[in-house]
């Protein structure tokens, strides 16, 4: 089975901290996703990668940039955290024969 | 451009009865479908999807699902729901690149 991992479950953070998500895959999917998603809005795309080093803008890139040093992990770096960006964080990883994405169980940041 | 609809926010529903969620797409290529669930406080998981072949596909837990071109739909169906089906339901739509483009979810309640 696939396994999506993210470092925290829930985070609280204070308004102008850095702020890192870690997302770990262990199926060697070249593809890797993070999402954030908000109560009638669905689910939008932050950045997503296409292998290590490579990086491309999603849909809402402000305020986000990310880190792809091992195929098996993607960071999402919240440069100076703000309240707008109080928020569930969705990771994923494609599988290239499917086109499936596999999720984490997700982190519920909350900026104070 | 791509992009998915979802009609419903909501549906409410007695155990046993069937239930569907609709779910239209805008694409002018070929594309790749998919179903996601989410339940409580989870990351999602994948219900079923369609890239090819039969138009009706078969997912978990009794899902099925029927994808029409001509109406550019990807219904989600269940002739009897339970308690445990309470969760949020995304419809995916991707153009066979490395995006995913989601709805903004159903929430379907399943009451006793």
């Amino acid at each position: 089975d696939v396994k999506v991992t993210q470092s925290s479950r829930y985070l609280v953070k204070r308004t102008g901290e850095k702020v890192f998500l870690e997302c770990v895959q262990d199926m060697d999917h070249e593809n890797m996703f993070w999402y954030r998603q908000d109560p009638g809005l669905g689910l939008r795309l932050i950045y997503f990668s296409y292998d290590v080093k490579m990086k491309e803008k999603g849909d809402i890139p402000e305020g986000y940039s990310v880190s792809r040093e091992k195929k098996e992990r993607f960071s999402l770096i919240l440069e100076s955290a703000s309240t707008n960006q109080t928020s569930m964080y969705l990771c994923a990883s494609r599988s290239p024969a499917t086109y499936e994405q596999y999720f984490g169980p997700g982190t519920r940041l909350t900026v104070t | 451009a791509q992009s998915v609809t979802q009609l419903d926010s909501q549906v409410p529903v007695f155990e046993e009865a069937p239930v569907e969620l609709r779910c239209n797409y805008s694409s002018s290529v070929s594309v790749y479908l998919f179903w996601y669930v989410q339940y409580p406080n989870q990351g999602l998981q994948l219900l079923l999807k369609y890239l090819s072949g039969s138009t009706l596909v078969k997912g978990i837990n009794g899902f099925e699902a029927e994808f029409n071109k001509s109406q550019t739909s990807f219904h989600l169906r269940k002739p009897s729901v339970h308690i445990s089906d309470t969760a949020e339901y995304f419809c995916a739509v991707t153009e066979v690149t490395d995006k995913l483009i989601f709805g903004t979810g159903t929430r379907l309640q399943v009451f006793p």
